[in-house]
Order: structure tokens, then C-alpha cells, then sequence
């Protein structure tokens, strides 16, 4: 069966680094998402994205957080200038379309540790 | 703010008790409630989606009720068996084409043999 694929499983970052984390939805889908779960907390909405451009965002989702989609396979979560709050678990989620019946897709997470 | 509440947070039980638990939402503006099965290192793995209110489904030993006029869903397990041992999360879909998911927190379920 078709899966949503996330790289790395975890990524270990200074403060105030550049992190790129990578997702492969499942090829016929047609909306991405962004999610994070920090320890303890609840699974929270970063981001959708769908016709190359942001449908969706949440507040967290700010100036230092970007999304791209930059060869019709990957889809990109970048983290401009890490903080410590960033540290969480990331999951990418993708979707044949965008309502309806259809359920979210999601991948294994990235575990992001800021230092 | 849009809250999604789910009740126990964590439920321990014996091989072959049937268990339920609850997921509540808000009673407006709904699209769609999502139940998810959610292992230890593993990505969460879809249940059902419901649409309507008055919606049931079944899916081998679990099904879900949806009431969307009051804002709860149950989901329950029939005959738990200890691979039924997960976090079983809702999430709540109010914002129609975008597919934004407001999750609860889960209810973790532990099935002793």
C-alpha cells in the first residue's frame, strides 16, 4: 500500500541553525500538510498546501517557517532559525483531495531536537 | 478557539472487555470527524472519517457513532485483544476545502493479556 515517507527520523539542530525536513506524500494526492506534536501536547495544524501555494496556516506557522513542493514529488518543511520551543515531533500528511470523506495520510515524523 | 476534547485520557483493560471512548468537538461548522489509530513509533493509521450526523461504521471489532447536532463521537472496541493497545486520536474538521485537523489529546488504550 502506498505510504507517506519522512526524512530523517530524527534530526538533531543547534539554535538558531537552518533545518530542512523532507516528505514524499503518496503520488496521486493533491494536498499536503504540516503538523507537530510536542511532548505532552496535542497533535497541532502547522500548514496545507495545495495547487503550490499555502491554502492554510496556523499562528505557529510564522516568517521562519516555509513550505515548498520543489519537484512534484517532495514536499519541504523549513525552519529558517531554530528556537528550542521548535523541538517536536513533525509530521508531514497528504491527502487525494481536500475535503469530504477522504482521510489524512501521514508519515513516520521527523523528532527535531534543538540544542 | 476550537477544542477537541477526548475522555478517558488513558484506559487500561483485560483481553476480551469491550471499551468505548469519547471525542468531543465543536457543533458548528463542521466538515468532518477523523478517527485515528496511533502506535508507539509508528505513523497514525486512519480509521474512519464521518460525515453525518447520525453516521456508523465498523471496521472489524471498532465502530464509531457520530452525533455532530451535540458535538461527540464514541468509538468503541469490541472483545479488546492486546494488539488493540494504541492512542486512539479524533480530529475535528471545521474548515471545509483546506482539510485542517483540530486533534484531541487521545485516549490511550492498554489490553492485558
Amino acid at each position: 500500500e502506498p505510504e507517506v515517507t519522512q526524512t530523517p527520523s530524527h534530526q538533531v539542530t543547534q539554535m538558531g541553525q537552518e533545518v530542512i525536513l523532507r516528505c514524499v506524500p503518496i503520488s496521486n494526492h493533491l494536498y499536503f500538510y504540516w503538523y507537530r506534536q510536542i511532548l505532552g501536547q496535542k497533535v497541532e495544524f502547522l500548514v496545507s498546501f495545495y495547487n503550490n501555494e499555502i491554502s492554510e496556516k496556523s499562528e505557529i506557522f510564522d516568517d521562519q517557517f516555509s513550505v515548498e513542493r520543489p519537484d512534484g514529488s517532495n514536499f519541504t518543511l523549513k525552519i529558517r532559525s531554530t528556537k528550542l520551543e521548535d523541538s517536536a515531533m513533525y509530521f508531514c500528511a497528504s491527502r487525494i483531495q481536500g475535503w469530504g470523506n477522504q482521510p489524512q495520510h501521514f508519515g513516520d515524523g521527523t523528532r527535531l531536537s534543538i540544542l | 478557539i476550537l477544542n477537541v476534547e477526548q475522555s478517558p485520557q488513558s484506559l487500561h483493560v483485560q483481553e476480551g472487555d469491550s471499551t468505548n471512548f469519547t471525542c468531543s468537538f465543536p457543533s458548528s461548522n463542521f466538515y468532518a470527524l477523523h478517527w485515528y489509530r496511533w502506535e508507539t513509533a509508528k505513523s497514525p493509521e486512519a480509521l474512519f472519517v464521518m460525515t453525518l450526523n447520525g453516521d456508523e461504521k465498523k471496521k472489524g471489532r471498532i465502530s464509531a457513532t457520530l452525533n455532530t447536532k451535540e458535538g461527540y463521537s464514541y468509538l468503541y472496541i469490541k472483545g479488546s485483544q492486546p494488539e488493540d493497545s494504541a492512542t486512539y486520536l479524533c480530529a475535528f474538521d471545521g474548515s471545509g476545502n483546506t482539510g485542517k485537523l483540530i486533534f484531541g489529546q487521545g485516549t490511550t488504550l492498554q489490553v492485558k493479556p
